[in-house]
């Protein structure tokens, strides 16, 4: 069965910081990768997907992520935090017209 | 513009009373769904539709109704039956074909309605 664990519920770290953010899958066939973040009461927004190729991902607002198969990872990261970047993050599988999302990571920034 | 509209974003509902949550998609998306979100549960899928009158139960889909009379409509009615309906309620759509049939296609989400029960 498809399942997605983000094993970190909150995060916290310093404006101007570097930020990852952990996913790892399971599922058994190529994956659809993808994180978005959602900010306090609104929808979520896509900031990055995987579909095949290059492993490294660029997305939206300086994120990217990295597909590692032989660990069944995906994982979300930026070089420096923003403040506006506090929000919670999920990352998805997508596969057969449904999207499994992991339970999601809250990011917390210090000044 | 165009987007996913999610009316209204605060409902309030007694206990023993059905209530319909709205979904709009002016994106031409073959794909709809609905997501039930509680703290540090992630998205729950309620139910999805791939196309006009059709639709599957997701994970969760006892004391929940949907229809499909519409390509660009989605309504969800959240029924007395569902115990515990308190929750953020989460509408999204997708482009279908091939793509999509192997989950490659992303979901648009609208913005959302928060139901509590009093």
């Amino acid at each position: 069965a498809q399942s997605v664990t983000q094993p970190d519920i909150h995060i916290t770290v310093s404006e101007g910081a570097s930020l990852e953010l952990r996913c790892n899958y399971s599922y058994g066939a190529t994956p659809y990768l993808f994180w978005y973040v959602q900010s306090p009461g609104q929808g979520l927004q896509l900031l990055l997907k995987y579909f095949s190729g290059d492993t490294l991902v660029q997305g939206i607002k300086g994120f990217e992520a990295e597909f590692k198969r032989s660990q069944s990872s995906f994982n979300l990261r930026k070089p420096s935090v923003h403040w506006s970047d506090a929000a919670e993050y999920f990352c998805a599988v997508g596969a057969r017209n449904k999207f499994y999302f992991g339970s999601g990571t809250k990011l917390n920034v210090k000044p | 513009d165009g987007g996913i509209t999610q009316s209204p974003k605060y409902l309030f509902r007694k206990e023993g009373q059905n209530v319909t949550l709205s979904c709009e998609q002016n994106l031409n998306h073959d794909a709809m769904y609905w997501y039930r979100q509680d703290p540090g549960q992630g998205l729950r899928l309620i139910y999805y539709s791939q196309i006009v009158n059709d639709f599957q139960k997701g994970d969760i889909a006892e004391g929940y109704s949907v229809s499909r009379e519409k390509k660009e409509s989605f309504p969800l009615t959240v029924t007395s039956a569902q115990k515990n309906p308190t929750a953020f309620y989460l509408c999204a759509s997708s482009p279908a074909g091939l793509a999509g049939v192997l989950g490659g296609n992303e979901q648009f989400f609208g913005p959302g309605t928060r139901l509590t029960v009093l």
